[in-house]
């Protein structure tokens, strides 16, 4: 059974760079009906989906963060990370990752899902 | 984006009830609705995809239905270990997926 492991800093000071990283067991980044997300979830409010890549390399992102997002893999080690840009407080949340499930009739789910990180970001 | 907008925000039940949760789409999604259990210290759990398709290993009282506009997640013999947090999603928009704010389901 396929289980994602969310780590990386739980604290980052405003203006830098939010890294984290998904490791995956029991299954592989590289292949099947598959994408690998991040969605995160800031105190008080909802789930928001950040942006997934596919085993081809083809990455999408909310469009609210794609000018300060980049996911990428690395498959020799099957993992995906997350780099966020120039954060402020606002970027302050949980963070998890996912597997984003393909189904038919382009319907898609997530699972399974990592345990969610929580990052701050203050000086 | 596509809101959705989740009702109640939360639900106090008891062991035994029949609880229903509402999820409703600012537009028509079709059946693209997915609903997640969560519990405070582990990972999101799906439950329901497709709005009615229950996920393998998924007990059976868990039950989803609904099409187009408005959802519902029904529970229809609450046990000790439901009271969580539930959440539905939308995956019409893909991949600009949205979910709801919530339902905590409370003893």
């Amino acid at each position: 059974q396929v289980q994602l492991q969310a780590s990386g800093p739980g604290l980052v000071k405003p203006s830098q760079t939010l890294s984290l990283t998904c490791s995956v067991s029991d299954g592989s980044i590289s292949g099947g009906s598959y994408s690998w997300t991040w969605i995160r979830q800031p105190a008080g409010r909802g789930l928001e989906w950040i942006g997934h890549i596919f085993p081809s390399g083809i990455t999408n992102y909310h469009p609210s963060l794609k000018s300060r997002v980049t996911i990428s893999a690395d498959t020799s080690k099957n993992q995906f990370s997350l780099q966020l840009t120039s954060v402020t407080a606002a970027d302050t949340a949980v963070y998890y990752c996912a597997r984003d499930m393909r189904g038919p009739r382009g319907h898609t789910w997530f699972d399974p899902w990592g345990q969610g990180t929580l990052v701050t970001v203050s000086s | 984006d596509i809101q959705m907008t989740q009702s109640p925000s939360s639900l106090s039940a008891s062991v035994g009830d029949r609880v229903t949760i509402t999820c409703r789409a600012s537009q028509s999604i079709g059946n693209y609705l997915n609903w997640y259990q969560y519990e405070p210290g582990k990972a999101p759990k799906l439950l329901i995809y497709a709005a009615s398709s229950l996920q393998s290993g998924v007990p059976l009282r868990f039950s989803g239905s609904g099409s187009g506009t408005d959802f519902t997640l029904t529970i229809s013999s609450l046990q000790p270990e439901d009271f969580a947090t539930y959440y539905c999603q939308q995956s019409y928009s893909s991949p600009l997926y949205t979910f709801g704010l919530g339902t905590k389901l409370e003893i």
